[in-house]
Order: C-alpha cells, then structure tokens, then sequence
C-alpha cells in the first residue's frame, strides 16, 4: 500500500528558504509514470497546488508560485522535496505531498495525500 | 488562471437529508473536475474525479454531474461522518481549488 510522509523544520523565519521532503514507501517513484506533488493549506483556509514533479525530473510549478518553488526527485532515497524562497508569514501551512490517480499526469485529481506537516513562519 | 467557485459556503442538513453542493468554473474545463472531502484535521479524501465517477471506496450516496463550467456533488442520504468541508478541484488547466462548501449539521 502506497504511502506517503512529509517531513522538514516546522518552524522558519521570514526571508530564509523553507525545505520539506515527502518520503514514499510501499512503491517506487523511479519504476513508475506517476507524477508527485506538493499542495498547502492555510490555516482555516482552502488548498493551493504548489507544484509536481516526476521520477526525471521533469517539474510543473503553480504560476503564482513559480519565482520561489524548486521541487526535486531523489530516486535513491525514494524522496521528493519542497524547497520555497523568501517565505512570509503568508507561506504559513499545511504543506501535504500528494500522488495523482493517474500516472503520466502531471495535474490531476489526487488520490494519495501524505498526513500533511504543518510550518510556521515567524521571526 | 481558472477561478473556482463554491456555493453555498455553508450548509446545514439534518442526517438522512440529501445535500446539493455547487461548484462553478471561470471557463471550461470540460469534464477535468474532482471532488474532495476534508475532516478536520485531515488530508483531503479524493471523492469523484473526471466529473462523475467514484474514486475507489466512496460509497454510492455520492454522486457528482456537471460539465464544461457548472457542476454539483450529491450527498444522497447524509450520514454522520459526512459532515465535512468539501472541495472542487479542476485540472484542465494546471490545476486550481475552490474555497470550500461546509456541511453541517441543521
């Protein structure tokens, strides 16, 4: 059974570069299609997809968020990572990762969603 | 950027009622429309995908119908554990959320 588990500081100040990472366990990014994505929530607030990447590398990035977000794939470690820049207290969240049901797709409906890590921004 | 939006924000239903949730598109998005349950605290549970059809596991009192920019989610007979925040997701176009309708209890 497939699961995913974010992991990084939950805690990080204004200006610095927030890092997460989702661990996958139960299957293998690098012998699949699928894509992997990052998705946040503010708190009491709704969901905004940050970005997706596949076992290559390829990588699609969310407009909005496209100036600080770099996602990464290490198949060795069956990991992929968040990296945002500059973060404000606006980048305040529940970050999940989250695979789509589909392999091959880059957006789409997801299906698997790790439990979430919340991250804090304050100085 | 597609907008999403969600109608109502929030709606009370007593158990055993049938609720009618709303989800609108700034433009199509043909059928690339998903349906998310959240429980607070929770990730989102993936509900219905490509309009109408059930992901894995949800029960039949949920359908969804709709195409193009208009779309709705029926819970049938609401049971307890359905009182949640519910989301519409579409990704025809990168992929964006609305705000959320909640479902309470009446």
């Amino acid at each position: 059974q497939l699961q995913l588990q974010e992991s990084g500081p939950g805690l990080g100040k204004p200006s610095e570069t927030l890092s997460l990472t989702c661990t996958v366990s139960g299957g293998s990014i690098s012998k699949s299609t699928y894509y992997w994505g990052w998705i946040r929530q503010p708190p009491g607030k709704g969901l905004e997809w940050i970005g997706t990447i596949n076992y290559s590398g390829s990588t699609y990035y969310n407009p909005s968020l496209k100036s600080r977000v770099t996602i990464s794939v290490d198949t060795s470690k069956n990991q992929f990572s968040l990296k945002l820049s500059s973060v404000t207290a606006a980048d305040t969240a529940v970050y999940y990762c989250a695979r789509p049901r589909v392999g091959g797709a880059p957006t789409y409906a997801f299906d698997i969603w790790g439990q979430g890590t919340m991250v804090t921004v304050s100085s | 950027e597609i907008i999403m939006t969600q109608s109502p924000a929030t709606l009370s239903v007593s158990p055993g009622e049938r609720a009618t949730l709303s989800c609108r598109a700034s433009q199509s998005v043909s059928s690339n429309l998903a349906w998310y349950q959240q429980q607070p605290g929770q990730a989102p549970r993936l509900l219905i995908y490509g309009a109408s059809t059930r992901a894995t596991g949800i029960p039949a009192r949920f359908s969804g119908s709709g195409s193009g920019t208009e779309f709705t989610l029926t819970i049938s007979s609401l049971q307890s554990e359905d009182f949640a925040v519910y989301y519409c997701q579409q990704y025809n176009n990168w992929l964006t959320f609305g705000p959320g309708t909640k479902v309470d209890i009446k």
